[in-house]
């Protein structure tokens, strides 16, 4: 069965400290792995796309990349307002195209 | 466009009772979903519509649960005979994939649901 896992689940930062958020996946075939950024009380809001391992997508401070296995959400020199939950989702070749999410990080930046 | 409108927003019902969320997606995007979300999880995916057809229903869904979207527009999710465990945010999000290769989905703000 397709799954998404993310670690960790909750992160705590001082602004300007760099970290990274994972994503582990398990599906039969990857179509495409997804980021969002999700703020309380709101719906996610899209951030980056990957394909294929390899792949590196930039968006400010935040960096996505992809291996075969896991992606990474990289966070250079955070300010408060990049806290959020971050959620990660992958589409899978043989669902019928549906997305499925995982749990999320949830990121606190601190000034 | 003013992006994937949810309604209502929020909705306080009794143990039992019926209720209906409406989502209305970006105009002319063909594909619509349904999640469910609780505090500090991820969307749990609930269905999927392709233009006015259902292509998939989680396996995990209740039979109390049933969505439709007439005319591949709007789309509405009915829960019948509520229950304390259906208390949750229902997101509604919609694409414009036209080859498999671009889910990125919009969603809207949700409908919070507390079932008393």
């Amino acid at each position: 069965e397709d799954q998404v896992t993310q670690s960790p689940e909750a992160l705590r930062l001082q602004e300007g400290e760099s970290s990274s958020l994972n994503c582990s996946y398990t599906v039969s075939g990857l179509r495409g792995l997804f980021w969002y950024r999700q703020d309380p009380g709101k719906g996610p809001e899209f951030l980056f796309t990957l394909y294929s391992a390899g792949e590196e997508k930039e968006k400010e401070r935040l960096k996505a990349t992809l291996t075969k296995k896991e992606s990474f959400l990289h966070i250079t020199a955070p300010k408060p307002e990049d806290s959020a939950t971050y959620l990660c989702a992958v589409q899978a070749v043989t669902s019928y195209d549906k997305v499925i999410f995982g749990p999320g990080t949830s990121l606190s930046v601190i000034p | 466009d003013t992006g994937v409108s949810q309604n209502p927003r929020h909705k306080i019902t009794k143990r039992g009772q019926n209720v209906t969320f409406r989502c209305d997606p970006i105009s002319e995007h063909n594909r619509l979903y349904w999640y469910r979300q609780t505090l500090g999880q991820g969307p749990e995916f609930l269905t999927y519509f392709q233009n006015e057809a259902q292509l998939e229903k989680s396996r995990l869904l209740s039979d109390r649960f049933s969505a439709e979207r007439p005319k591949g527009s709007f789309s509405t999710l009915e829960i019948q005979r509520t229950e304390q465990g259906d208390s949750a945010m229902y997101l509604c999000a919609s694409s414009s994939a036209e080859a498999s290769t671009n889910e990125k989905l919009f969603f809207g703000s949700g409908t919070q649901l507390s079932v008393l």
